[in-house]
């Protein structure tokens, strides 16, 4: 059975820091696809990216970046330069290929960006 | 605007009397679900609609029920709600039930069952 595991709960910083929010999945399934979701203060959650598990390449967007690696089960997701905007729950989140769309998520890890 | 409209955004009501959550999306989305989100958890599903008419059991239907009669919407049931099901509830809609399609997601509706 599909599992998604963010082992860190909540992670504190200040402005300007880096900060890396860990994933750790478990599928047998050799098609399968991640996601990360963002969900701020006031609740709505929004998607940040897709990731296939064919493709193990690094994504950067902005500041924003996400380390996939199959040999570890991790999909990391790094945000350069916090800023308080960046205050949310986070979440990833697995959809293995015969899932009819369903979404395994993290248990969520709350990033709180002090000014 | 593409969007997933749900509504009430919270309730506070008793056990017992049934209530239903509505869903609505506008962007002709083939695929709907319904999540409930509690702390130390994330989110879960609970039933998932793949098109009009077609309904299934996610990870956590008991006590709950849907209905898909048109594309657009996709109502969550509870006939005789208790304190248990007092959480955060998500519908979801995306264009197909593949699962490489992002979900988009409503903002959310948080019931309290007393």
């Amino acid at each position: 059975a599909q599992k998604v595991t963010q082992a860190q709960t909540e992670i504190s910083v200040v402005e300007k820091e880096d900060v890396t929010l860990d994933c750790v999945y478990e599928t047998r399934d050799t098609t399968y696809y991640l996601f990360w979701y963002k969900q701020p203060p006031s609740g709505e959650l929004v998607f940040l990216i897709r990731r296939n598990s064919f493709d193990e390449q690094n994504e950067i967007s902005g500041r924003y970046s996400w380390n996939f690696q199959k040999s570890t089960s991790s999909f990391n997701f790094t945000i350069t330069a916090s800023q308080v905007v960046d205050s949310a729950v986070y979440f990833c989140a697995l959809s293995e290929g015969g899932s009819y769309g369903k979404l395994t998520f993290g248990q969520g890890t709350i990033l709180t960006v002090h000014p | 605007e593409a969007q997933v409209t749900q509504n009430p955004r919270y309730l506070i009501t008793v056990t017992g009397k049934k209530l239903t959550v509505t869903c609505s999306q506008n962007m002709n989305h083939e695929y709907m679900s319904w999540y409930r989100q509690d702390p130390g958890l994330g989110l879960r599903q609970i039933y998932y609609s793949m098109n009009v008419e077609v309904t299934d059991k996610g990870d956590v239907p008991e006590g709950y029920k849907v209905s898909r009669k048109e594309k657009r919407n996709f109502p969550l049931i509870l006939e005789s709600p208790s304190p248990n099901q007092t959480s955060l509830y998500f519908c979801a809609s995306s264009r197909t039930g593949q699962p490489n399609q992002p979900q988009h997601f409503g903002d959310g509706t948080r019931l309290s069952i007393l």
